[in-house]
């Protein structure tokens, strides 16, 4: 089956702008994560949905960031008045359920965002 | 809450050569641990994961782990590495509840021809 899909795969964008990240699951994976990679480091963890409901936004950086996710299924991270230091690849994952055996996360290919 | 300590950020090491990448976690209930693969440029994938059972875990690419719950860790191993192996490991653990799963910062194996 089809695994876990973000779109674009590639942004540029200058700063101060808007930018809308895409992330489409696995059909029927209730928990979904987004994550930041910056060049050379760890996964950043930014927040997690269980279904439509995010019970963990702790790592958004500022609240310029922010995420939605709807019907269960797609969800969008936005940033919006994007600076230079947003400039990492966007990672989003899913899993059958968050918290326990069944979160085995399944990681997409990223979006790479560039802010000039 | 959960945590994962992965102590070393690299580890260079010659190709054949035997490999262990450490990990630790911390957590206060029953913990499912899993180990993820980074290739430069790519995104991460499952290498291995326990669950329950055999506290031996083999997972792809001749890559094991032992969970060891009186030392609560859960190191990787690899007896003998190759070039290919030269990627990024992120060591994770979840725990029951709905909570988030929580990755290690990642350790560089670099393995050198």
């Amino acid at each position: 089956g089809a695994g876990v899909s973000q779109s674009p795969s590639n942004k540029v964008t200058e700063k101060g702008k808007d930018v809308e990240l895409r992330c489409d699951p696995i059909s029927g994976h209730t928990a979904l994560y987004w994550y930041r990679q910056s060049l050379g480091q760890g996964l950043e963890f930014l927040i997690y949905f269980q279904g439509n409901s995010a019970p963990d936004k702790s790592g958004l950086p500022s609240d310029r960031f922010s995420a939605e996710r709807t019907g269960g299924s797609v969800s969008t991270l936005t940033i919006q008045r994007t600076q230079q230091e947003d400039s990492a690849v966007y990672l989003c994952a899913s899993s059958l359920r968050a918290g326990g055996p069944t979160d085995t996360q399944y990681f997409g290919p990223g979006t790479r965002l560039t802010v000039l | 809450a959960q945590s994962v300590t992965q102590l070393d950020s690299q580890v260079p090491v010659f190709e054949e050569a035997p490999v262990e990448l450490r990990c630790n976690y911390s957590s206060s209930v029953s913990v499912y641990l899993f180990w993820y693969v980074q290739y430069p440029n790519q995104g991460l994938q499952l290498l291995l994961k326990y669950l329950s059972g055999s506290t031996l875990v083999k997972g792809i690419n001749g890559f094991e782990a032992e969970f060891n719950k009186s030392q609560t860790s859960f190191h990787l191993r690899k007896p003998s590495v190759h070039i290919s192996d030269t990627a990024e490991y992120f060591c994770a653990v979840s725990s029951g509840g709905y909570q988030k799963v929580t990755f290690g910062t990642g350790t560089k194996l670099q393995v050198i021809p």
